[in-house]
């Protein structure tokens, strides 16, 4: 089974510019989650959709936003981009059992870096 | 609020000894799972061990074990006979048994001396 895809693995944005991530569930998985990695702040969650609907969000400004599509992909967009949001945003897919745990099965991450 | 502590932000270990890497967490749930993750240097992150609160028994898996202390709201790592593969950022992470937010620390950088 492959893994969770993440697209593009590197990119380079200006300050004011928007940007738009991408995420590719395994297959059979409904739930994916996104986070933002820095140095030092480790993993901070961003939000988490399941079945095209956003279930969870984290405390992230406005300009964070995302959506997922009929088959569990994911995309997630920031706009207005600020220096302070260069970091790795790692995505992450579940199978989603409501009444079992559910492992998280991180993707390579996109090294989003704001100039 | 749930929140994961991770008070260890570097570690080191030698080549084949054991080293603990410790994590606490605050919740007032009462039915919850603790994770270890491993993040290797420009890989992905993987899945090193999982607990089950309601479980008293510790989760082990091959060198890796945990420490798991309800009322203490502790949860440590124990790796033994390390090997420099292990050598890794190890992310704590905690998640309601209902839920699908997972709650991260900090990290801790474990360098691996041959």
């Amino acid at each position: 089974k492959a893994g969770v895809t993440q697209t593009p693995r590197y990119l380079i944005k200006t300050r004011g510019q928007q940007v738009t991530l991408s995420c590719s569930p395994i297959s059979g998985h409904r739930s994916v989650s996104w986070y933002q990695q820095t140095p030092g702040q480790g993993l901070q969650f961003l939000f988490e959709y399941f079945s095209e609907t956003q279930r969870n969000k984290g405390n992230f400004p406005g300009r964070f936003s995302g959506r997922q599509f009929s088959n569990s992909r994911s995309e997630m967009n920031v706009s207005t981009l600020e220096l302070g949001d260069s970091a790795l945003y790692l995505c992450a897919s579940s199978i989603d059992g409501r009444f079992s745990y559910n492992e998280q099965f991180f993707g390579p991450g996109t090294r989003l870096t704001v100039l | 609020a749930q929140t994961v502590t991770q008070s260890q932000p570097e570690m080191s270990v030698q080549e084949a000894e054991t080293v603990t890497l410790s994590c606490t967490y605050d919740t007032s749930e009462s039915d919850y799972y603790l994770f270890w993750y491993k993040q290797p240097p420009s890989r992905q992150m993987i899945l090193v061990i999982r607990q089950e609160a309601y479980k008293q028994q510790n989760a082990t898996e091959n060198r890796f074990s945990v420490n798991f202390q309800k009322a203490a709201k502790s949860f440590s790592l124990k790796i033994s006979d390390s090997q420099l593969g292990d050598a890794a950022m190890y992310f704590c992470a905690y998640t309601h048994s209902t839920g699908n937010q997972f709650y991260f620390g900090t990290g801790t950088s474990l360098t691996v001396i041959p």
